[in-house]
C-alpha cells in the first residue's frame, strides 16, 4: 500500500493563478480531508468528504473547492491564489470502521507570490 | 465548536529528562483524543489515541497519555526523552461517535539537547 499520496510536493504560484493539489489513497477509506498548516496555528480543516459525491466545508474553506468523484481521489482546487494561501497542505484519510485513525499524506508546500 | 489548547509553544529538554506536554479541550460531550507527532520535514504520524476505557493510554516509542475527564485534559508523557524525539507534537480531538473531523491544537515544538 502506498497509503496517502499527494502531488506536487512543492509549488510556487503567482497571485490570481489557479491550480489543483492532488490527493489519492489506496486504503479504500471513506473519509478524506484537507488541512492547511501554518506556523503557530496547528492544522486547520479546509474541506472534508465522507464518501464519493459528498463533501462539506471545514473551518477555513474560503478560496478552495473540492470534489469527490471516486473513493480514491480528493483534489483540492485553488480558484484564484492569494498570498494568504501560502501554507503547507496535508491530505488525510480515515476508515469509517475501527479506530477512525486519520492517515496523513506527505504534504504540499505552496508559495503564492 | 470545540477547541484545543496546548500550553507550551516550545519545550527544550536535555536527553533523559522527563516530558509532559499539556493539552486541554473544550467540549462537554463524548470526545475522541489523539496525539500526533511531526518529525522535521515529515508528515503527521499518530502517537496514541483514546476512544474509551482505560484513561491511561500507551502509544508508540514509549509515549503515554492520561485522559482526565474532570479536567478536560489529555496530557502526553514520556519518562526519558531521546534526541530522536525532537519534533512537533499536536493534540487533536474529535467529538461524538462516528465523527471524523479533527480539531487540532497549535502544536508544541520539542527540542531535545544531546
Amino acid at each position: 500500500n502506498a497509503g496517502v499520496t499527494q502531488t506536487p510536493k512543492f509549488q510556487v504560484l503567482k497571485t490570481g493563478q489557479s491550480m489543483t493539489l492532488q490527493c489519492a489513497q489506496d486504503m479504500n477509506h471513506e473519509y478524506m480531508s484537507w488541512y492547511r498548516q501554518d506556523p503557530g496555528m496547528g492544522l486547520r480543516l479546509i474541506h472534508y468528504s465522507v464518501g464519493a459525491g459528498i463533501t462539506d466545508q471545514g473551518e477555513v474553506p474560503n478560496g478552495y473547492n473540492v470534489s469527490r468523484s471516486t473513493t480514491e481521489d480528493f483534489p483540492l482546487r485553488l480558484l484564484s491564489a492569494a498570498p494568504s494561501q501560502t501554507s503547507v497542505y496535508f491530505c488525510a484519510s480515515s476508515s469509517s470502521t475501527g479506530s477512525h485513525e486519520q492517515y496523513f499524506g506527505p504534504g504540499t508546500r505552496l508559495t503564492v507570490t | 465548536a470545540q477547541s484545543v489548547s496546548q500550553h507550551n509553544h516550545h519545550v527544550i529538554l536535555s536527553e533523559a529528562a522527563s516530558l509532559e506536554l499539556g493539552c486541554n479541550y473544550s467540549y462537554g460531550g463524548t470526545v475522541n483524543l489523539f496525539w500526533y507527532v511531526q518529525y522535521p520535514g515529515q508528515h503527521l504520524q499518530l502517537l496514541l489515541k483514546y476512544f474509551s476505557g482505560d484513561p491511561l493510554v500507551k502509544g508508540i516509542k514509549g509515549f503515554e497519555a492520561e485522559f482526565i475527564k474532570s479536567k478536560f485534559s489529555f496530557n502526553l508523557r514520556k519518562p526519558s526523552v531521546q534526541w530522536s524525539d525532537t519534533a512537533e507534537y499536536f493534540c487533536a480531538v474529535s467529538t461524538g461517535a462516528g465523527s471524523y473531523q479533527l480539531t487540532f491544537g497549535k502544536g508544541t515544538k520539542l527540542s531535545v539537547i544531546p
